[in-house]
């Protein structure tokens, strides 16, 4: 069991451009989330996958958010056109869909807009 | 809705003190509670949590947390506090379902630092 692993750990970018973030979650697991957090707050649910199936999405995820989880594995978060309100550590997790379930974390991404 | 609220933003004990973060949670259908631990620019590390039955949760480090739903209260409790304690604790909860697989998503308090001193 390796645990949920994200890449990049940290991002810098220019406002503007995309970005896209990695997540591979712990082996077998079919539930798969992305939250946010910004500095001083508690993590804040994005949206959450089960296989490959995206079923539900936060109104926090503008539409210039798009996450996928193409073959119900690993699993992607872009953004377009980047402001400096989307700098934030953004946090996935997994877990299996079973009774009394446990959701996992990743180490998170870290990123900052100039 | 599903809502947390944590009291104190930041709590500070003694070496050896008993620690209390305090939670308080609202939820329109029997809650599945967590207590997570984050220490500085790392993820969430779950402490424990309460989905049904004993209404005493015993987790690692020595946590423990009691369910009281006539409260709607999930305190988290160490009888004494060591250095190592010291970092950002968040209470989340997840709302069940007749299923048991419960719908997923964790609502997060802002969460409660805690600083432990010599």
């Amino acid at each position: 069991d390796t645990g949920v692993s994200q890449d990049p750990r940290h991002k810098i970018t220019k406002r503007g451009q995309n970005v896209t973030f990695r997540c591979d979650p712990i082996s077998e697991h079919n539930r798969l989330y992305w939250y946010r957090q910004t500095l001083g707050q508690g993590p804040e649910f994005l949206t959450y996958f089960q296989n490959e199936a995206q079923l539900e999405k936060s109104r926090l995820l503008s539409d210039r958010f798009s996450a996928e989880r193409p073959k119900g594995s690993f699993s992607t978060l872009e953004i377009q056109r980047t402001e400096q309100g989307d700098s934030a550590m953004y946090l996935c997790a997994s877990s299996l869909n079973k009774y009394q379930e446990t959701q996992y974390f990743g180490p998170g991404t870290r990123l900052l807009v100039l | 809705a599903q809502s947390v609220t944590q009291l104190g933003s930041h709590v500070s004990v003694s070496e050896g003190a008993l620690v209390l973060l305090r939670c308080n949670y609202s939820s329109s259908v029997p809650p599945y509670l967590f207590w997570y631990v984050q220490y500085p620019n790392q993820g969430l590390q779950l402490l424990l949590k309460y989905t049904t039955g004993a209404t005493l949760v015993k987790g690692i480090n020595g946590f423990e947390a009691e369910f009281k739903k006539s409260e709607t209260s999930f305190h988290l409790t160490k009888p004494s506090a060591h250095m190592s304690d010291a970092a950002e604790y968040f209470c989340a909860v997840s709302e069940g379902n007749a299923g048991g697989t419960s719908y997923g998503k964790l609502t997060f308090g802002q969460g409660t630092i805690l600083t432990v001193h010599p």
